[in-house]
């Protein structure tokens, strides 16, 4: 099955400076990689996606890139914000299949 | 919409004792899950719905039953409870295949410890 690998476990950035969160992935069959952003107590949200037949998206200060020869993908985030203090998950699965595999998560801070 | 709500919050139990864990979503999504996310590993699946009246096992099944005997409700259950089991658990559905892609909504989590 696919395995999914998350580094670096802990982040920590100053306000208004880039964090960068890379995966990779075991199963060249996979093709769907979103990353999902949980605050202190609550459950996991989306936050951006991408399939296999794109290499990068961006959506305001984040983006992802995927690099399917490597497999691997990376979460970019510019301009860091103390709300943007949380732990990131990146996945990995074939699309619209039920069995997703998560990275073991990134916990990041932005200093004030 | 309420979303997704997962019913109790917070639990304890003792090993051996029995529990349901409930799911309820009000975006009228096919598909349901149940993930437990434990330190330092991520969210793992235990148990998921493609529909009303069906399951289907994930990564990590044993020790836990589900039933979707409504659309809008998922339950999980844990017949005996073992000191492994304590976790927090999140429910999560999506829609299937379709113009809302392959987003899953998570509910806010149960947290069960077993004694």
């Amino acid at each position: 099955g696919e395995n999914v690998e998350q580094h670096p476990s802990t982040l920590s950035v100053q306000e208004g400076d880039s964090a960068v969160i890379k995966c990779t992935y075991s199963d060249s069959a996979s093709n769907y990689f979103p990353w999902y952003k949980q605050e202190l107590g609550k459950g996991p949200q989306l936050i951006i996606d991408i399939r296999s037949n794109v290499g990068e998206k961006k959506d305001q200060r984040i983006a992802v890139t995927l690099n399917k020869t490597a497999k691997h993908f990376s979460l970019h985030i510019t301009e860091t914000q103390p709300e943007d203090s949380a732990v990131y998950f990146c996945a990995a699965s074939l699309y619209n299949n039920n069995d997703m595999r998560f990275g073991a998560g990134t916990r990041l801070t932005v200093k004030p | 919409n309420a979303g997704v709500t997962q019913t109790p919050k917070f639990r304890v139990l003792k090993t051996g004792q029995s529990m349901t864990l409930l799911c309820a979503q009000d975006m009228n999504h096919e598909y349901m899950y149940w993930y437990r996310q434990d330190p330092g590993m991520g969210l793992r699946l235990i148990h998921y719905s493609v529909g009303e009246g069906t399951t289907a096992k994930g990564e990590v099944p044993d020790g836990y039953n589900v039933s979707r005997l409504k659309k809008q409700n998922f339950l999980l259950g844990l017949e005996s409870a073992a000191p492994s089991q304590t976790s927090v658990y999140f429910c999560a559905s999506k829609f299937p295949l379709g113009g809302a892609g392959d987003t899953q909504y998570f509910g806010p989590g149960t947290r069960l410890t077993v004694l």
